[in-house]
């Protein structure tokens, strides 16, 4: 089946440094990736939507300058916090999607950041 | 504004059958989701339903009434390793997915 990556699985960082999180599906060519955040016990928070080659839709109130996202690829997408602060502290989670809707959001396994 | 609403917290028995529901208010309906998601890892798709009616799928059943805003996952011969998180999720009018807040499914032996 259809593999998505994250890297790295868990980071602590301080304060004011950037963190960049990396999305890769393994095995396919990914038309579209997501960036999720999810807070513990909370639904999936859809920060943004890109697609390769493209600049990324951010979802109301998600700050673009804050979140970088670079869609390089059709099998990579990173996701950049700069000057990371505590409440940055979330669980956040790629997926990525092949072909026109209903398509299938293959997830990866997520990346814990933590803000000291 | 748009809504999804699922139970936070089910417990079922080795061995029976639980419905999860999921009731959804969105502007537009493109189809739902529902995905399972055990502790700390990423959600794994389990089903998509756009027309009414029940699709099964092994142990695992999805119902839909879009008259109703309604759905449900149905789990039977429940094993040990259900035990996890169903978030059910809305594609709107502009296929935007909308998350429930999941629930948590606990299995006692």
């Amino acid at each position: 089946g259809a593999v998505v990556s994250q890297h790295p699985s868990r980071v602590i960082c301080k304060s004011g440094t950037s963190v960049k999180i990396e999305c890769r599906s393994l095995d396919f060519q990914a038309t579209t990736m997501f960036w999720y955040r999810q807070f513990p016990k909370q639904s999936l928070m859809l920060m943004a939507t890109s697609n390769e080659g493209s600049k990324a839709t951010y979802e109301q109130g998600v700050e673009k300058d804050k979140f970088l996202i670079n869609h390089a690829s059709l099998t990579l997408s990173t996701l950049t916090v700069t000057s990371a602060h505590p409440e940055d502290s979330s669980f956040y989670i790629c997926s990525a999607a092949t072909g026109p809707f209903p398509y299938e959001q293959y997830f990866g396994p997520g990346t814990r950041l933590t803000v000291t | 504004g748009q809504n999804i609403d699922q139970p936070t917290e089910m417990t079922a028995t080795e061995g029976a059958i639980v419905q999860i529901n999921c009731t959804y208010q969105t502007s537009g309906f493109n189809g739902l989701f529902w995905y399972q998601q055990h502790a700390g890892e990423a959600p794994t798709f389990l089903s998509y339903n756009v027309l009414d009616g029940l699709e099964e799928k092994g142990r695992f059943s999805s119902f839909l009434s879009r008259s109703k805003g309604y759905s449900y996952l149905l789990l039977k011969e429940l094993q040990m390793k259900d035990s996890a998180s169903y978030l059910c999720a809305v594609a709107d009018s502009n296929y935007q997915l909308i998350w429930g807040a999941g629930t948590k499914l606990i299995i006692k032996p």
